[in-house]
């Protein structure tokens, strides 16, 4: 099993541009999210998915869209890219929601927006 | 509305000495805690989780962590640390009730010295 994937690692974007990070994982897992990590603030929660066609907002879903058309794949869109978003993005995944499973977390996308 | 805090920003300890990375949570009902390690440039491991049951909790790589409900603390301990224990550590909580939301602290770095 390869877990949880994400692309690229890095990337710089100029404010007002759009991108897409990509996440995927191979544990067929129904439950999956998206976090920032910022400096002194820990994760916050973005957007999640509970299931293919299914997915709601978390703590700061402004300037974000997700889709989670397959299980496996969950991206993550930044519509208009603005300095604020300037952190490193985690996908997670855990095996079933409504269980107190741990998640697992992919490398992580740094991302720069100037 | 649910929330961690994680007091210190930095732990520095000596090799062999104990450890421990203090976490005091906030939650409606029961809690469901856990503590993550970070290694740098990578992405979050799960360390160990309290459910239900024992208040003391055994995990990975020779770490415990001990619930305290009248204190609402969950604090990571080591008997022994190692340089390699070295990295960021997170503790999360969310609701028994609420799958959804899992609430980070903002991390605690722990340094130990040969």
């Amino acid at each position: 099993n390869a877990g949880v994937t994400q692309t690229p690692k890095f990337q710089v974007l100029k404010t007002g541009q759009s991108m897409t990070l990509q996440c995927a994982q191979d544990m067929n897992h129904e439950y999956m999210s998206w976090y920032r990590q910022d400096p002194g603030m820990g994760l916050r929660l973005i957007h999640y998915s509970v299931g293919a066609g299914i997915t709601d907002q978390g703590e700061v879903p402004n300037g974000y869209n997700v889709s989670r058309s397959t299980t496996e794949d969950f991206p993550l869109r930044l519509l208009s890219a603005a300095p604020s978003q300037t952190s490193v993005y985690f996908c997670a995944s855990k095996r079933t929601p409504g269980q107190p499973y741990e998640q697992y977390f992919g490398p992580g996308t740094r991302l720069t927006v100037t | 509305a649910q929330s961690v805090a994680q007091p210190e920003d930095q732990v520095n300890v000596a090799e062999g000495n104990p450890l421990t990375v203090k976490c005091t949570y906030s939650v409606s009902g029961n809690p469901y805690l856990f503590w993550y390690v970070q290694y740098p440039n990578r992405g979050l491991q799960f360390l160990l989780k309290y459910i239900t049951g024992d208040n003391l909790v055994k995990g990975s790589y020779g770490f415990e962590a001990e619930f305290n409900k009248s204190q609402t603390s969950f604090h990571l301990k080591k008997p022994s640390a190692l340089v390699s224990d070295s990295a960021l550590y997170f503790c999360a909580v969310r609701a028994a009730s609420n799958d959804y939301k899992l609430s980070f602290g903002a991390g605690t770095t722990v340094t130990v010295r040969a």
